[in-house]
């Protein structure tokens, strides 16, 4: 059974400052997702990761896939208080693609 | 652009009482899936759907039942609620792997359910 994991589950952040965080699944898979979530609101798509050592930068996030380790990071840079939200990463896996979440990591960002 | 919609947006139910939510897409997507979100259990499947007429279960099935008559629209039903079905459930739907490999989920609003 696949599962996801996703650390630290609570970040605080200093604005201006940089950061990394990790997702790491059990299983062989070549997609993978990164979503945000603001409190009260739906899942917007921010990346998607679809073949070992693939990058992706929006603007100051910057998420990566390493298959073989089976492992993604997302890197802030410059860390902003619009970035606080929680973010979940998603894996792809078995026969019929079923999506799996980590229980998502939840950004703040301080002053 | 619709995208994923569900309905409702908001329910109160009392114990033992039933209850349908709908999910439609307007995507043509084939995989359809249905989630509930919990403080600090990040998103966990129910049911999920990878065609018209067919349903599979997920990691929490247990108290509901789904249905996919027509492609564009997948059903959980709650028989008999429980408090602990308290939660906000999501619907996603995303094309099928055979046709695309990015098989990214797209989401409705999600429907918050208080089960009393």
């Amino acid at each position: 059974e696949l599962k996801v994991e996703q650390n630290p589950l609570f970040l605080s952040m200093q604005e201006g400052k940089n950061y990394t965080i990790y997702c790491n699944y059990s299983t062989t898979s070549d997609r993978l997702y990164w979503y945000r979530q603001d409190p009260g609101k739906s899942l917007e798509s921010l990346f998607v990761l679809l073949s070992n050592g693939a990058v992706k930068q929006e603007g100051r996030l910057m998420a990566s896939l390493d298959t073989k380790a089976r492992l993604s990071t997302l890197h802030i840079t410059a860390a902003v208080h619009d970035l606080s939200a929680t973010y979940f990463c998603a894996v792809v896996a078995g026969a019929n693609s079923k999506l799996t979440f980590g229980k998502g990591i939840t950004l703040s960002v301080r002053p | 652009n619709a995208g994923v919609t569900q309905t409702p947006k908001f329910r109160v139910l009392k114990t033992g009482q039933s209850m349908t939510l709908l999910c439609a897409q307007d995507m043509n997507h084939e995989y359809m899936y249905w989630y509930r979100q919990d403080p600090g259990m990040g998103l966990r499947l129910i049911h999920y759907s990878v065609g018209e007429g067919t349903t599979a279960k997920g990691e929490v099935p247990d108290g509901y039942n789904v249905s996919r008559l027509k492609k564009q629209n997948f059903l959980l039903g709650l028989e008999s609620a429980a408090p602990s079905q308290t939660s906000v459930y999501f619907c996603a739907s995303s094309y099928a792997t055979s046709k695309s490999k990015n098989t990214e989920a797209f989401f409705g609003q999600g429907t918050r359910l208080t089960v009393v």
